[in-house]
């Protein structure tokens, strides 16, 4: 068990980049959540996987992000055209199962100038 | 959703002292978990406990499922306990994402 491993941990960019965040989850995992982080706040769900299919993503905050889990392995979040309120914590998790304990990664701190 | 409400949302105490941190649910959950998140943004694993009572160490927690709280409990406390502490539910059917609560920022003073 090597824990969910994510890459870059730090992300500085220019409004209106592009972005792609990885994330790689515990080995035999088949869920893979993204959330989002603001400064004081608890982590906001964004989407999850199931293997390779996205079972729910209308928690995304606009049609700007974007999630994918080509093989059910490691998955990437991209924001297009970020704006300054993108700055974030994004932190991605992995569980075995529905009502198994998700288990976070360090996160991608991404900052927009 | 569920809401998930923490308290209190400040903590400060002396090192060696105890302490009790509660977390209320608006609806039975499947999953309940809290955390630690420490300086570093680290979000550590504390306990899964959707029901029941579980103890590591110095830390222990008690969730009452039918009442809808749960309770972490940190004896002893030292410096390194400082931080941000998380508890989060899933009630399932739906999104299937953890609701976090704001959080108690528990901060132990030498």
């Amino acid at each position: 068990d090597t824990g969910v491993s994510q890459n870059p941990r730090h992300k500085i960019t220019k409004r209106g980049q592009n972005v792609t965040f990885r994330c790689d989850p515990i080995s035999e995992h088949n869920r893979l959540y993204w959330y989002r982080q603001t400064l004081g706040q608890g982590p906001e769900f964004l989407t999850y996987f199931q293997n390779e299919a996205q079972l729910e993503k209308s928690r995304l905050l606009s049609d700007r992000f974007s999630a994918e889990r080509p093989k059910g392995s490691f998955s990437t979040l991209e924001i297009q055209r970020t704006e300054q309120g993108d700055s974030a914590m994004y932190l991605c998790a992995s569980s075995f199962w529905a009502d198994q304990p998700q288990h976070f990664g360090d996160g991608t701190r991404l900052s927009i100038l | 959703g569920i809401q998930v409400e923490q308290s209190p949302p400040d903590l400060i105490l002396q090192e060696g002292a105890n302490s009790t941190l509660r977390c209320n649910f608006s609806d039975s959950v499947n999953n309940l978990q809290w955390f630690h998140q420490n300086p570093w943004g680290q979000l550590i694993n504390l306990f899964y406990i959707p029901s029941g009572t579980k103890q590591n160490g110095r830390l222990s927690a008690t969730t009452v499922a039918t009442e809808r709280y749960s309770l972490l409990y940190i004896s002893s406390s030292q410096t390194t306990d400082s931080g941000v502490y998380f508890c989060a539910g899933y009630s399932g059917g739906g999104a299937d994402g953890l609701t976090f609560g704001k959080g108690t920022h528990l901060i132990i003073q030498p």
